[in-house]
């Protein structure tokens, strides 16, 4: 069983439709991220998360450490959101290493 | 945020022909680079932790001969791939800062 996973693995949605992407984790961690790489394969850091809730535009992510639980929101989803969303955590005991989820794909049609 | 760049964005070579990348932080030093390969829908594979001014520290099952790592300055890590063949053809990618959240646009590389 991963360390990190994710669901769905695949999502499509239409323009406009709230997203919910979830990750559930099985090792103690010091933060979470949440990264987007485009079909080009660039990777953006999203969200760093050690507790609580962040926002960003029409990006939300949250995390539940008692749970082992994030996830990641896009409200009023766009075409341009299509994307790999990836999960990735920092283990509490070693602080060099990500261990990534195996990502969602998402498309957003018009 | 901050910027890593990698170069080069893609390249061909031949099989038994050695490939060079580099990774640079542009706007900050970092002591440890971190380097990962994709294949095609797949998720990052950690290879090796690069660290400035000493040895890289590989994963399992990553042979350091083949892919060897270089930290010369704070600021540009290199990996080469020495003799590649076809089944090194995949997506390398950098990652650098306190966090390693900051990542390279990533380097394409096709063996043939």
């Amino acid at each position: 069983k991963n360390e990190v996973e994710q669901s769905p693995q695949n999502l499509t949605a239409q323009e406009g439709e709230f997203i919910t992407i979830n990750c559930s984790y099985s090792v103690g961690i010091s933060a979470l991220h949440w990264l987007q790489q485009h079909p080009g394969g660039g990777i953006v850091s999203l969200f760093m998360l050690s507790s609580g809730k962040k926002k960003h535009g029409r990006l939300i992510a949250t995390i539940n450490i008692q749970e082992k639980h994030s996830s990641l929101h896009i409200t009023a989803s766009h075409p341009r959101d299509s994307a790999v969303y990836i999960c990735a955590v920092r283990r509490s005991y070693n602080t060099d290493k990500l261990i990534f989820g195996t990502g969602t794909r998402l498309q957003v049609f018009p | 945020g901050a910027v890593v760049s990698q170069h080069p964005s893609w390249v061909i070579c031949k099989s038994g022909t050695s490939v060079k990348i580099e990774c640079r932080s542009l706007d900050f030093q970092a002591t440890t680079m971190f380097w990962y390969r994709q294949f095609p829908k797949q998720s990052l594979m950690l290879m090796a932790t690069s660290n400035e001014g000493s040895k890289a520290t590989y994963e399992q099952g990553v042979e350091k001969d083949k892919f060897l790592i270089n930290h010369a300055s704070l600021t540009l890590s290199t990996l080469t791939v020495t003799s590649a063949h076809p089944e090194d053809s995949s997506f390398y990618i950098c990652s650098a800062g306190e966090a390693g959240q900051f990542f390279g646009p990533g380097t394409r590389l096709t063996v043939l």
